[in-house]
């Protein structure tokens, strides 16, 4: 069964940058139809979905958060990392990493499975 | 985006009574809703996805259906355990969006 950790400062101060890695871990990050996802959780706003990243290096954004995010893998390491830029308090939150499954049910259908178990991180200065 | 809407916010039930949850799209999604049951302090566990197709190891009390824009989860008979909050997502089109969520207490 595929496990998912998260890593990084639990505190980054306003205007600096978020980073993050999820390591994949028990099956190999390139296997299967899957792209791998960061999802963010806070008070304010819920579950919020910041994009994916496939082997390739293929990304997808929010595009309410495009402008200061990068998605990166490396399949080496079995990792994919995410940097959020220019932080303010609003991006405090529980960061979470997901796979991103795909299946051909009559359509292709996606779905997060499984999920990392949160890392919280607290933007103040 | 797509909006989804969940109703209610919360709702509070004995063990063994039935419980609906709603989700709605804000346009028409056909099947592409998850959902997912997210206990106190733990991430988020998918339930239901493609609408109706319960995930392995799943117990079968929870079952999901609806298509379009109206999609409900039903828990046929509440359990303690089942205590947590509910979220559906959409999956149609990307910014992929969750409902805001719907916390179940146990009477």
């Amino acid at each position: 069964q595929v496990q998912l950790l998260e890593s990084g400062p639990g505190l980054v101060k306003p205007s600096e940058t978020l980073s993050l890695t999820c390591t994949v871990s028990r099956d190999s990050i390139t296997s299967g139809d899957f792209y791998w996802s960061w999802i963010r959780q806070s008070a304010g706003k819920g579950l919020e979905w910041i994009g994916r990243i496939n082997p390739s290096g293929s990304t997808d954004y929010n595009p309410s958060l495009k402008s200061r995010v990068t998605i990166s893998i490396d399949t080496s390491r079995n990792q994919f990392s995410l940097e959020l830029y220019f932080v303010t308090a609003a991006d405090t939150a529980v960061y979470y990493c997901a796979r991103d499954v795909f299946a051909i049910l009559g359509l292709v259908h996606n779905w997060f499975d499984p999920w990392g178990q949160g890392a919280l991180v607290t933007v103040s200065s | 985006d797509i909006q989804m809407t969940q109703s209610p916010s919360s709702l509070s039930a004995s063990v063994g009574d039935r419980v609906t949850i709603t989700c709605r799209a804000s346009q028409n999604i056909d099947k592409y809703l998850n959902w997912y049951q997210q206990s106190p302090g733990k991430a988020p566990k998918l339930l239901i996805y493609a609408a109706s197709r319960l995930q392995s190891g799943v117990p079968s009390r929870f079952t999901g259906s609806g298509s379009g824009t109206a999609f409900t989860l039903t828990i046929s008979s509440l359990l303690p355990e089942d205590l947590a909050t509910y979220y559906c997502q959409q999956s149609y089109r990307t910014p992929l969006t969750f409902g805001g969520g719907t916390k179940v207490e146990i009477k």
